[in-house]
């Protein structure tokens, strides 16, 4: 049973490019979270996605910011615009219904 | 004030050493995770707690929820075990989303 993937695991934008981050999560797991880790801070929270549906974006920066979850692959963070300041490690975790949350490996994103 | 504390920032113990990191919060949880990341890695969750106490190996947790307090403790340490810990709550209002503390490095010396 593979664990949470996330890819890419390394991505490097210049400022005013668009960056997506993907994340397929654990089978059977139907619940998404994005969090995002900035340089020598500690892991924030960004969104909660169940299948086709946001269900807490109150982590997610007003502009530029934007998650999915189809039903059909994986789900998607996607920073349009990109700024230094966006640069961090974004990790995606995956549960079932009110269990333990897995997360992936994180997608370390540079931006220039 | 953090909603979640964690003691102490930084700990440097020699391997062997009996190792306790502390975690308190302010807010009404319906869980508390134990997280671990290696420098430049992914995160492991370790425990999630809602209650009592876990063990795993070595490593072993405990949460009194009347006192919003867990701790974490590594038994027989080795430099393996040098990483990240972080704790991480479950808020009873605000869905699933974990909030965490800042996290405590560890460092075991051979």
């Amino acid at each position: 049973n593979a664990g949470v993937m996330q890819n890419p695991r390394h991505l490097v934008r210049r400022r005013g490019q668009e960056a997506r981050l993907r994340c397929s999560p654990m089978k059977g797991h139907s619940h998404v979270y994005w969090y995002r880790q900035l340089p020598e801070e500690g892991l924030k929270f960004m969104v909660y996605l169940q299948k086709e549906n946001i269900i807490d974006e109150s982590g997610m920066p007003k502009e530029r910011f934007s998650a999915e979850f189809p039903k059909e692959g994986p789900s998607i963070l996607r920073i349009q615009q990109v700024v230094r300041g966006d640069s961090a490690a974004y990790f995606c975790a995956s549960s079932g219904a009110m269990e333990t949350q897995y997360f992936g490996p994180g997608t370390r994103l540079l931006v220039l | 004030k953090n909603e979640v504390e964690q003691s102490p920032q930084n700990l440097t113990a020699q391997e062997g050493e009996f190792i306790t990191i502390n975690c308190s919060y302010s807010v009404g949880i319906s869980a508390l995770h134990w997280l671990q990341q290696h420098p430049g890695g992914g995160i492991v969750s370790l425990f999630m707690l809602s209650s009592g106490k876990k063990k795993h190996g070595r490593l072993i947790a405990t949460i009194n929820i009347q006192e919003k307090h867990s701790s974490l403790h590594i038994t027989a340490s080795h430099p393996r075990d040098s990483a990240v810990y972080i704790c991480a709550v479950l808020l009873i209002q605000g869905a699933q989303k974990l909030v965490f503390g800042q996290g405590t490095r560890l460092t075991i010396n051979p």
